[in-house]
């Protein structure tokens, strides 16, 4: 299964929106409403976000959201904060009933 | 309160099996719709996901990957370990536990990680 692919980086201003994109096919994102998306701050583990396309766990922002298109999922951020800089990892289900993580993309607030 | 945590050998050397153990507490791997997943990252990389073991012992693995993995569980002792066989230098990873979802019913994500653990291939 190879990796889903998403935009090395994007960059905003603190109080602007980004949007990160994450493209798969028709056997994982374009497939299934699981994707899910997590945030890495450099040195600690994955932090779950988003899950099935666009719900937030309890405890999460209602500044992040989800959604999808055929076969890319994004993620939006707005209200841009200083904590939100860190990693972010989309991730699928797949037609193999395994899963699959994007390529990552580093958000850098300006 | 869901916790996890690696454990396992911080140095390999090539073509060794590894075996890492994951060691949990806050939930019950007999519990329906539980699972437990392996990820691992190499410094500066993307996350990779290995494989995933779930309640009734169905397993998932990496479709690239999957002749050189196994994943077991011990329900009793709460613990589920990962072997990876003819490990390579680009292996070299931090390697992370995750607990599978689940609110109301169990979802495909993974919300409470371990800490992770290095685990450096080299001769």
């Amino acid at each position: 299964q190879s990796a889903l692919t998403q935009p090395a980086s994007v960059s905003g201003s603190p109080g602007q929106s980004i949007t990160i994109s994450c493209t798969g096919s028709s056997n994982d994102v374009g497939g299934y409403n699981y994707v899910s998306w997590y945030q890495q701050h450099p040195g600690r583990a994955p932090k779950l976000m988003i899950y099935d396309v666009r719900y937030r766990p309890s405890g999460v922002s209602n500044r992040f959201s989800g959604s999808k298109s055929g076969n890319t999922a994004s993620l939006t951020i707005s209200g841009l904060q200083a904590e939100d800089e860190a990693d972010y990892y989309c991730s699928s289900f797949t037609r193999n009933s395994s899963y699959v993580f994007g390529t990552g993309t580093k958000v850098t607030v300006l | 309160q869901i916790t996890l945590k690696e454990s396992g050998p911080t140095l390999v050397k090539p073509t060794q099996t590894l075996t890492l153990t994951c060691t949990f507490s806050g939930f019950s791997l007999s519990s329906s719709g539980v699972g437990v997943g392996w990820i691992r990252q190499p410094p500066g990389k993307a996350l990779d996901w290995l494989a995933v073991i779930y309640w009734d012992d169905d397993k998932r693995y990496n479709s690239f990957l999957n002749s050189r993995l196994t994943v077991t569980k011990d329900t009793p002792n709460n613990q589920v370990v990962l072997t990876m066989t003819n490990m390579d230098p680009v292996d070299t990873a931090t390697y992370y536990c995750a607990h599978r979802f689940c609110s109301g019913g169990c979802f495909d994500a993974f919300d409470i990680w371990g800490q992770g653990t290095m685990v450096t291939v080299s001769s």
